[in-house]
């Protein structure tokens, strides 16, 4: 198994430009995340998805979009950059939405917004 | 919400040194989570808890459910051993998980 995947490694926007980050993981987890990671803060959660066709918003989720079409593929849309929005996104997903089972990351995508 | 604080928040200890990592949270929880990320950033699982004690070779964590309070623990620690440690807790209200600012380790040969 690959585990969770994600697409770029880095990326570099201008304020205004939109873009997708890609996210999949092949462990047929119901239950997907995106975080987003800030120097001198915990992680903290954009959106997240208990299974295909179903998404809902976490504690940051303004200027984001998600869909999940698919149980591999949970993709995050920024749809106008903003500097603000500079940071590392983590995807993660485990198979059981309770939290009681292990929880996988990627390897994250480093984006810095000018 | 869920508080999540961790202490120390840097921790510089010599090789073979005991280490304690600590996690209070505020409201009651039905799951927590230690989690490892190295300085190239990627993040893993070390541990997940509901209750007792869990080892992995020299690695030990334990929960107090009672007293909301959660320690990592690593004996006889090496350089290898410099990561982040983030604690993570599921419960409280909170969609997914609340998370620790984490406890930047660093242990010196």
């Amino acid at each position: 198994n690959a585990g969770v995947t994600q697409t770029p490694k880095f990326q570099v926007l201008k304020t205004g430009q939109s873009m997708t980050l890609q996210c999949a993981q092949d462990m047929n987890h119901e239950y997907m995340s995106w975080y987003r990671q800030d120097p001198g803060m915990g992680l903290r959660l954009i959106h997240y998805s208990v299974g295909a066709g179903i998404t809902d918003q976490g504690e940051v989720p303004n200027g984001y979009n998600v869909s999940r079409s698919t149980t591999e593929d949970f993709p995050l849309r920024l749809l106008s950059a903003a500097p603000s929005q500079t940071s590392v996104y983590f995807c993660a997903s485990t198979k059981d939405f309770a939290g009681v089972k292990e929880q996988y990351f990627g390897p994250g995508t480093r984006l810095t917004v000018t | 919400k869920n508080e999540v604080e961790q202490s120390p928040q840097n921790l510089t200890a010599q090789e073979g040194e005991f280490i304690t990592i600590n996690c209070s949270y505020s409201v009651g929880i039905s799951a927590l989570h230690w989690l490892q990320q190295h300085p190239g950033g990627g993040i893993v699982s070390l541990f997940m808890l509901s209750s007792g004690k869990k080892k992995h070779g020299r690695l030990i964590a334990t929960i107090n459910i009672q007293e909301k309070h959660s320690s990592l623990h690593i004996t006889a620690s090496h350089p290898r051993d410099s990561a982040v440690y983030i604690c993570a807790v599921l419960g409280g209200g909170a969609d997914g998980l609340t998370f620790g600012k984490g406890t930047h380790l660093i242990i010196q040969p």
